[in-house]
């Protein structure tokens, strides 16, 4: 069984940081792309970043771009968001998703979501 | 970027009903659509990939269907367990900046 667990979400000040992290089970994780995709309280859902099965392709959201880091490690069936310079706007349940399909391209598996809020 | 729009935002519906649900992108991106379930207080589910095909899973009364810019999801006919909020998602762009539409929220009439 695919199983996709998120962690480390929690109260950061602005212009603080975080790290998500997301583990992996029931399949080769090695094999596909991973994303992260956030969704603001109330609110619709926001593709964040993508990252290649073997790190070579990485992408974000101009939201995010530059404050945001996505790595992964293949040998701890792991994905990672490092997120830097928090501001209010990026407080949100982030979920990790895995790019399913031949090529990559449907979210067919989703963790539970993490919650990261960003207040004083 | 490629902008997506659902229409409508809301509607109710009563068990039994068939639903029809729309969105548009704001340029081609052929088939390159999902469709997605989501209730409240959890994960977004794959309902229909590559526009018109159904997950492994998903019951046959949802389908899929489109191509281009217009796409359509259908419910044959409304399950308590369908009301829910369903977002449509391009996988078209390269690379993916991939975006959602704003989701349609289906509520009991």
């Amino acid at each position: 069984e695919v199983q996709l667990v998120e962690s480390g979400g929690g109260l950061v000040k602005p212009g603080g940081s975080l790290r998500l992290s997301c583990a992996a089970s029931g399949f080769t994780f090695s094999s596909y792309s991973m994303n992260w995709v956030r969704q603001a309280p109330g609110k619709g859902l926001e593709w964040v970043s993508s990252i290649s099965s073997s790190s070579s392709y990485i992408y974000y959201a101009d939201s995010v771009k530059g404050r945001f880091t996505i790595s992964r490690d293949n040998a701890k069936n792991s994905l990672y968001l490092q997120m830097n310079s928090l501001r209010a706007e990026d407080t949100a349940v982030y979920y990790c998703a895995r790019g399913g399909g031949e090529q990559r391209k449907k979210l067919d598996y989703w963790g539970q979501g993490t919650l990261v809020t960003v207040s004083s | 970027d490629i902008q997506m729009t659902q229409s409508p935002s809301s509607l109710s519906a009563s068990v039994g009903d068939r639903v029809t649900i729309t969105c548009r992108a704001s340029q081609s991106i052929s088939s390159y659509l999902n469709w997605y379930q989501q209730k409240p207080g959890k994960a977004p589910k794959l309902l229909i990939y590559a526009a018109s095909s159904l997950q492994s899973g998903v019951p046959s009364r949802f389908s899929g269907s489109g191509s281009g810019t217009d796409f359509t999801l259908t419910i044959s006919s409304l399950q308590p367990e369908d009301f829910a909020t369903y977002y449509c998602q391009q996988s078209y762009s390269t690379p993916p900046l991939w975006t959602f539409g704003p989701g349609t929220k289906v509520d009991i009439k």
